[in-house]
């Protein structure tokens, strides 16, 4: 059975940096194939993408945070941790962490962490 | 960016009705279209993978169609635990992208 879980302040200053660990158990972020990913939601809102680590360290960023995120993977803990630097208070919204596969080059989300709500406010 | 539209924005049915929600693309994105459900403070629950895979656990009342640019998520017949929440996803291109959701209400 796959898990995960989020950890991280739930608040933040403005022009902090946040950073988010998902630990995770079931899966070996060392097989071909797999990932995890990083999506946010504000509240009320839709889902937003954020990044996403590969088993081969190869990592990808949404282009509008591009310049502000940062994903790592430590396999050896079963963990990825994710940075944002500069927080604002738009940035406020529930961050969830989740495992991804692929087939025939279709990736999904499947299961996903249940989230950590974190809110920038002076 | 592909954009993924989902109509209608909101929705109300019946338990037992028939519900479409359609997802449209700004470009083909072939089958790399996932659906997701959310629950009020929960998180998003994979249904559909690849345009029209039934995710492992996921009742047989949901389906999903479509290639190219236009999907459909189908519920044939609606139970009171299936208000909620509903999300398509791209995979074809990066940044991944979701649709502004769906939300099923009951009439």
């Amino acid at each position: 059975q796959i898990t995960l879980k989020e950890s991280g302040p739930t608040l933040v200053k403005p022009t902090q940096t946040l950073t988010l660990t998902c630990t995770f158990s079931g899966f070996s972020l060392s097989i071909s194939g797999v990932g995890v990913g990083w999506i946010r939601q504000p509240p009320g809102k839709a889902l937003e993408w954020l990044a996403l680590i590969y088993w081969d360290d190869d990592k990808r960023y949404s282009p509008s945070l591009k310049s502000r995120l940062t994903i790592t993977k430590d396999t050896s803990k079963n963990q990825v941790v994710l940075t944002m630097t500069n927080m604002d208070p738009v940035d406020t919204a529930t961050y969830y962490c989740a495992h991804s596969e692929k087939s025939s080059g279709s990736r999904w989300f499947d299961p996903w962490g249940q989230g950590t709500l974190v809110t920038v406010s002076s | 960016d592909i954009q993924m539209t989902q109509s209608p924005s909101s929705l109300s049915a019946s338990v037992g009705d028939r519900v479409t929600i359609t997802c449209r693309a700004s470009q083909s994105i072939s089958s790399y279209l996932n659906w997701y459900q959310q629950k009020p403070g929960k998180a998003p629950r994979l249904l559909i993978y690849a345009a029209s895979s039934l995710q492992s656990g996921v009742p047989s009342r949901f389906s999903g169609s479509g290639s190219g640019t236009d999907f459909t998520l189908t519920i044939s017949s609606l139970q009171p635990e299936d208000f909620a929440t509903y999300y398509c996803q791209q995979s074809y291109n990066m940044p991944l992208t979701f649709g502004q959701g769906t939300r099923l209400e009951i009439k």
